[in-house]
């Protein structure tokens, strides 16, 4: 069954600090993946995307990505955090059948001020 | 609007009650995704509509949920005789078309079974 896991369910990091979260998918064919931040009280929102070509992304607010087709892996990094990234981040491919999202169970990330 | 929007933002509901809930899409896209965010369960995927269409309703839990869209536009997410077990957030999301394009989430729908 096609699949995305979230390594982490709660990351605590002092700010400045460094991130990544881990992403692995299970499923063939073509990949499409997405990193979402869900900040406190508000909507799922894109941080960044990978459809095709450079295997590393960048996305807003300073993360970015890599794609590691031999890993399965999309891992979210970030060189250093604030608190303002204090939020849930969600792991997600297109590998539904009616090209909807198969979303990883998130990762609660603290930052401590 | 810019957005996805959604309504109402909260419902909360007696069990057995039936409740609508609302999605606007971006103008313009057209796919649309229903999903449903509940403790311990993630995210998890019930319907796409592809304009007016939805050809597969077989993510739906059970047979109370249904859900239509008219004019390619607006969607509705009807639960009937609701159960607690229904608590959860209901998201929207709409691309521009469907598969691999972005979809932009809308806030969602946060219902309460008592």
């Amino acid at each position: 069954a096609q699949s995305v896991s979230q390594h982490n369910h709660h990351v605590i990091l002092s700010e400045a600090a460094s991130l990544e979260l881990g992403c692995n998918y299970s499923y063939g064919g073509t990949v499409n993946l997405f990193w979402y931040v869900q900040y406190p009280g508000q909507h799922l929102q894109l941080l960044l995307k990978y459809f095709s070509g450079d295997p590393l992304v960048k996305g807003i607010k300073g993360f970015e990505a890599e794609f590691i087709k031999s890993k399965f892996s999309f891992n979210l990094r970030k060189p250093s955090v604030q608190w303002s990234d204090t939020a849930e981040y969600f792991c997600a491919g297109t590998g539904g059948s009616q090209g909807n999202l198969i979303f990883g169970k998130g990762t609660k990330l603290s930052v401590k001020p | 609007g810019a957005g996805v929007s959604q309504s109402p933002s909260n419902k909360v509901t007696e069990k057995g009650k039936d409740v609508e809930l609302r999605c606007d899409p971006i103008s313009g896209h057209t796919a649309l995704y229903w999903y449903r965010q509940s403790l311990g369960q993630g995210l998890e995927f019930l319907i796409y509509f592809q304009g007016n269409s939805a050809p597969d309703k077989s993510g739906l839990p059970s047979d109370r949920f249904s859900a239509e869209r008219t004019g390619g536009s607006v969607s509705t997410l009807t639960i009937q005789r609701t159960q607690q077990e229904d608590s959860a957030v209901y998201l929207c999301a709409s691309s521009l078309t469907p598969g691999a394009e972005t979809q932009y989430f809308g806030p969602g729908t946060r219902l309460l079974v008592l």
